[in-house]
């Protein structure tokens, strides 16, 4: 099973509003990751979580604010977004952080509006 | 710093024919991992498949294949037998053993398969 879970699907949201995406794996991998993909483009990394513990911050503005409660669950906290983040969020995850060697299961994603 | 080129934007082939993706890459490393990924218009990232740089043998996943020429830097994917479900994006991925986990991604080649 390489099954990696995303909510919502979809979102819509105001400059001033609080979102909250999820995402969810049980193939006890430790290695957990935030991507941002612009229409056409490939994914940008954002944010890596090894052991849950925040190992890599691509200089994420503050509005985008990760949680990892535990080792089968990742979020990503919004607030006082800009137009210009609406974008596809995609979550993997990955066996062995700091390997160099594990491949990264993709959730479905969660396609973000902000208006 | 590894980059990863994809040269053809677009391509289409007929239903049941056979097509070819390139992928080019720059890395000064020795131990890494390249990868192919499928994005179909329902947007979730799927594993197609991997190649470790170490093997000389050239991956193979049922129709898929890989032409992977480690001194050229070259890691193309072979796609035999061409089924309209093909239809996607595909991206080439680097890993490099050395710098964790972190994919570094072409720009990504849209596959029409025509009936």
């Amino acid at each position: 099973d390489t099954e990696v879970t995303q909510t919502p699907k979809h979102l819509v949201m105001g400059m001033t509003n609080k979102k909250s995406l999820k995402c969810e794996q049980h193939m006890g991998h430790r290695a957990m990751y935030w991507y941002k993909q612009k229409a056409k483009k490939p994914p940008e990394l954002m944010f890596v979580y090894s052991y849950e513990k925040l190992s890599i911050n691509e200089s994420v503005p503050s509005r985008f604010s990760p949680e990892c409660p535990n080792s089968s669950l990742l979020n990503l906290h919004l607030h006082a977004l800009q137009p210009e983040d609406s974008a596809l969020y995609l979550c993997a995850s990955s066996q062995s952080p700091g390997q160099g060697q594990e491949t990264q299961y993709f959730g479905p994603g969660t396609r973000l509006l902000v208006l | 710093a590894q980059t990863v080129t994809q040269s053809q934007p677009e391509m289409s082939v007929q239903e049941a024919e056979t097509v070819t993706l390139s992928c080019t890459y720059d890395t000064s490393e020795n131990n890494y991992y390249l990868f192919w990924y499928k994005q179909p218009p329902s947007r979730q990232m799927i594993l197609v498949i991997r190649q470790e740089a170490y093997k000389q043998q050239n991956a193979t996943e049922n129709r898929f294949s890989v032409n992977f020429q480690k001194a050229a830097k070259s890691f193309s994917l072979k796609i035999s037998d061409s089924q309209l479900g093909d239809t996607a994006m595909y991206f080439c991925a680097f890993m490099n053993n050395n710098a964790g986990n972190m994919l570094t991604f072409g720009g990504g080649t849209r596959l029409m398969v025509k009936p």
